[in-house]
């Protein structure tokens, strides 16, 4: 595709819910990363994916958010029994690897996430 | 750990120069990046830098200095659309894929 997708755009969610949020990434792109950014505030790293494998996991803000990746390409963020300050946008980004350095990441225009 | 400084807040008038500072502190080192973002939309790569100077991209330019663990992004002639967050990075040295950024300068360009 042109660019990295994200869908939905905008996420209503009572609290206690489950929610998924999907990333297309820019074909051939292998890394995948997803981002999390509450208003005004900088790009907090959640989970990053090298292929299918998640090398690492350590943003993650607890056990409700989990994330895979499938077929080399989408992937999809959940998050279960959603809480108020699970509230933010959330940002997906792809590069065409991992291992260089230069390499940049190219964003979609995220999800903007609320929970009521 | 890694951390960076920058700015929250720079203000400027159209056709000024204006320059955003980022300080970082890493065990590795992996180059610096800069990204832009206007409100609402999504983060841009604007530039990289892995040695010491300066690289020029038209009106931004990006300098480092590696033994000042120190960076800046230059903006001349400075348009309204250059109004945005502009946000410096570092790769994680431990896990090489990982992006860390700063917590991003809010540019205001006035007329």
């Amino acid at each position: 595709g042109a660019g990295v997708s994200q869908s939905p755009s905008n996420k209503v969610t009572e609290k206690g819910k489950d929610v998924e949020l999907r990333c297309d990434p820019i074909s051939g792109h292998t890394a995948l990363y997803w981002y999390r950014q509450s208003l005004g505030q900088g790009l907090e790293f959640l989970i990053y994916f090298q292929g299918n494998s998640a090398p690492d996991k350590s943003g993650l803000p607890s056990d409700r958010f989990s994330a895979e990746r499938t077929g080399g390409s989408v992937s999809t963020l959940t998050i279960q029994r959603t809480q108020q300050e699970d509230s933010a946008v959330y940002l997906c980004a792809s590069s065409t690897t991992d291992t260089a350095y230069n390499s940049p990441l190219h964003f979609g225009n995220g999800t903007r996430l609320t929970v009521t | 750990g890694q951390s960076l400084e920058q700015p929250s807040e720079v203000t400027a008038v159209e056709g000024a120069i204006v320059q955003i500072n980022c300080t970082y502190q890493t065990s590795g080192f992996y180059g610096l990046s800069w990204y832009q973002q206007h409100d609402g939309g999504a983060p841009t790569f604007l530039s990289y830098n892995a040695l010491d100077g300066l690289e020029e991209t038209g009106r931004f330019s990006s300098f480092l200095s590696r033994s000042d663990s120190y960076g800046y992004l230059l903006l001349q002639e400075l348009q309204m659309k250059d109004s945005a967050s502009y946000f410096c990075a570092v790769r994680d040295p431990n896990q090489g894929g990982k992006l860390i950024f700063g917590q991003g300068t809010e540019l205001s360009v006035k007329p």
